[in-house]
């Protein structure tokens, strides 16, 4: 069974700080992974996902992620936050079939 | 393309009242789904539907029951609505996309709460 760890609740930072939201998953067989992101009072949209090759993703509004096989991880990062980074970002595996499972979900908080 | 649409954006019903949420897709995907989402949970499935004509439980089918109207529209059903379902719900759709993974498109939620 694969599940979803999102190490953190919540993450307040200081804008143009970086920042980093974890996450580790579980998966018996070869996984997708994703990172959406949650704007208040919206739905989710894809912000990178990782299939397989270079472990580095990198996705929109600056943000990239790093695969580790051996640590089961995929942590997000972005060197420089801006206040519209405010939002709830989530993990998320998929096997490959139609089905995801999301994590609980990290609020990040920019602080002026 | 609107993408995902939901009807309606907020809802409040009575303990025991039924009510259909409304879900529709413009990108001619053939998965479809429903969540919930709570404070601290994440979002759960509650069904889904990998191609029109199918239907399946999701993690927490328990209350709601869906139809698969077309390839396009999605709805869920609540038939005696509790407390317990005060929550945000969404709805998305999802296909294979050139590297297999399904990418999943959510509509804006709609905001329910049961009093």
């Amino acid at each position: 069974a694969q599940s979803v760890t999102q190490l953190d609740s919540q993450v307040p930072v200081f804008e143009e700080a970086p920042v980093e939201l974890r996450c580790n998953y579980s998966s018996s067989v070869s996984v997708y992974l994703f990172w959406y992101v949650q704007y208040p009072n919206q739905g989710l949209q894809l912000l990178l996902k990782y299939l397989s090759g270079s472990t580095l993703v990198k996705g929109i509004n600056g943000f990239e992620a790093e695969f580790n096989k051996s640590q089961t991880s995929f942590h997000l990062r972005k060197p420089s936050v801006h206040i519209s980074d405010t939002a709830e970002y989530f993990c998320a595996v998929s096997d490959g079939g139609f089905k995801t499972i999301f994590g609980a979900g990290t609020r990040l908080f920019v602080k002026a | 393309n609107a993408g995902v649409t939901q009807t309606p954006k907020f809802q409040v019903l009575k303990t025991g009242q039924s009510m259909t949420l409304q879900c529709a897709q413009d990108m001619n995907h053939n998965s479809m789904y429903w969540y919930r989402q709570d404070p601290g949970m994440g979002l759960r499935l509650i069904y889904y539907s990998a191609s029109e004509g199918t239907t399946d439980k999701g993690e927490v089918p328990n209350g709601y029951n869906v139809s698969r109207l077309n390839k396009r529209e999605f709805s869920l059903r609540l038939e005696s609505a509790a407390p317990s379902q005060t929550s945000v719900y969404f709805c998305a759709s999802s296909e294979a996309s050139w590297d297999n993974s399904y990418e999943q498109y959510f509509g804006p939620g709609t905001r329910l709460t049961v009093t």
